[in-house]
């Protein structure tokens, strides 16, 4: 079983709608989950992170953290075009250190 | 404020040369990690520092080794270098141990 699992996608969203993106993780004893943005050709960025069970809310988007049932969750609102990207949910584990990635969801936004 | 600066930018080099990437973290970030990112594996981590520390490693054979200086600049060193070591090499920092990372913009390695 891998530790950070993700639906490697593609998913197509219209321009508007609501993406939602999954990440399920094996660790119990994981701390802090992040979620990263990588456009092709470039860096992954950090784009929200989430500590607490229950729901982080930062302009358009929203992370979901259930660690009942190891569970992180991206909802993108009023999807645009220029979200069209990959990715990624990250897991640090106990004690904060290694933070491991899960392979990525291509994101396509069509206009 | 500068971000994570990664030299150099490309590599190309010969199978069984060895090889040295350099990492300057955001100024006061003390934790730098290493990532190998390849289109089949996705990121996979290689190793993280705090303090000068090696806090990790990731399942990399011996020939990946690194280090963190106590100015928090890191290197890491590949010898004996594969051509499956072709690869983005990132590196990453962040304030502290808990806190999401700011990458570079990597190091292209290709092995030839």
């Amino acid at each position: 079983q891998k530790e950070v699992e993700q639906n490697s996608g593609p998913l197509s969203v219209p321009e508007g709608a609501i993406a939602s993106l999954n990440c399920t993780y094996s660790d119990r004893g994981s701390q802090s989950f992040f979620w990263y943005r990588q456009y092709s050709g470039k860096s992954p960025e950090l784009i929200m992170f989430i500590y607490s069970n229950g729901d982080k809310e930062d302009g358009r988007f929203t992370a979901q953290l259930n660690k009942a049932s190891q569970y992180v969750s991206l909802l993108i609102r009023d999807s645009q075009p220029s979200d069209s990207a990959t990715y990624l949910c990250a897991v640090k584990g106990p004690g904060g250190f290694k933070t491991i990635f899960g392979a990525g969801t291509r994101l396509f936004v069509k206009a | 404020k500068a971000g994570v600066t990664q030299t150099p930018r490309y590599l190309i080099k010969t199978r069984g040369q060895q090889v040295t990437l350099s990492c300057s973290p955001i100024s006061g970030h003390r934790s730098v990690s290493w990532y190998q990112q390849t289109p089949g594996q996705g990121l996979q981590f290689l190793f993280e520092y705090f303090s000068e520390t090696q806090r990790n490693k990731g399942n990399f054979p011996g020939r990946f080794s690194g280090r963190q200086f106590s100015n928090s600049r890191s290197e890491m060193n590949v010898s004996t270098l594969e051509l499956g070591d072709s690869a983005l090499y990132l590196c990453a920092s962040s304030l502290e141990v808990r806190d999401g990372y700011t990458f570079g913009s990597g190091t292209r390695l290709t092995v030839v």
